[in-house]
């Protein structure tokens, strides 16, 4: 079974700076897609990046970019010029290409935006 | 156009009760998903429906859940004799279609239903 793996239950960044969110998987499959959601307190999950995997090129999405070694199974995200409106839960999710599964999410990490 | 829609916000029901959820989908978007979201268990994949038709039913928590989704569009998850476990945010997403690449596999979620069993 795939796995998502989180290891940092929380951060805390200084606005306008910074900052790196860790994300491990595992899986043996070739054919995947990984994703970054993001959760406020309004629950409203929203999609921030996604990564195909046959895709050797990180993904970018305007200040959000991410690391994406596939042989370490690492997808993190990182994300420049911090503002107030990323504090949130952060997921990393992942879904296999070729079946039936909904995604796997790791267990998240609270970001925090000190002004 | 509109995004993934879900009612009630929030529902309160005693133990012992029958309660349904329901998930409208982006317009469009033939794919559709259920997940739990609890303090305890993170976030679960419950089901998933392709069109009116879900393959594999194996992710439902128990007997007392069950699905369906009609005419393509709106999906009802239902909870019968609720339990004080079943306290959770249930989240409905949609995406365009399976087993294609690229965008159509990304899916989009729905604001949820927090359920809270007394």
């Amino acid at each position: 079974a795939q796995t998502v793996t989180q290891s940092q239950p929380e951060m805390s960044v200084q606005e306008a700076e910074t900052v790196t969110l860790s994300c491990t998987y595992d899986t043996s499959e070739s054919d995947y897609y990984l994703f970054w959601y993001k959760q406020p307190p309004s629950r409203q999950m929203i999609l921030v990046i996604r990564q195909e995997a046959y895709k050797q090129q990180n993904a970018t999405e305007n200040r959000f970019s991410v690391n994406f070694q596939k042989a370490a199974k690492s997808f993190s995200l990182k994300i420049s010029d911090s503002q107030l409106g990323d504090a949130a839960m952060y997921f990393c999710a992942y879904k296999w290409g070729g079946g039936a599964d909904g995604l796997t999410f790791g267990k998240g990490t609270h970001l925090i935006i000190q002004p | 156009g509109a995004g993934v829609s879900q009612s009630p916000s929030n529902k309160v029901t005693e133990k012992g009760k029958d309660v349904e959820l329901r998930c409208d989908p982006i317009s469009g978007h033939t794919a559709l998903y259920w997940y739990r979201q609890s303090l305890g268990q993170g976030l679960e994949f419950l089901i998933y429906f392709q069109g009116n038709s879900a393959p594999d039913k194996s992710g439902l928590p128990s007997d007392r859940f069950s699905a369906e989704r009609t005419g393509g569009s709106v999906s009802t998850l239902t909870i019968q004799r609720t339990q004080q476990e079943d306290s959770a945010v249930y989240l409905c997403a949609s995406s365009l279609e399976r087993f294609l690449t690229g965008d159509q596999e990304t899916q989009y979620f729905g604001p949820g239903t927090r359920l809270l069993v007394l």
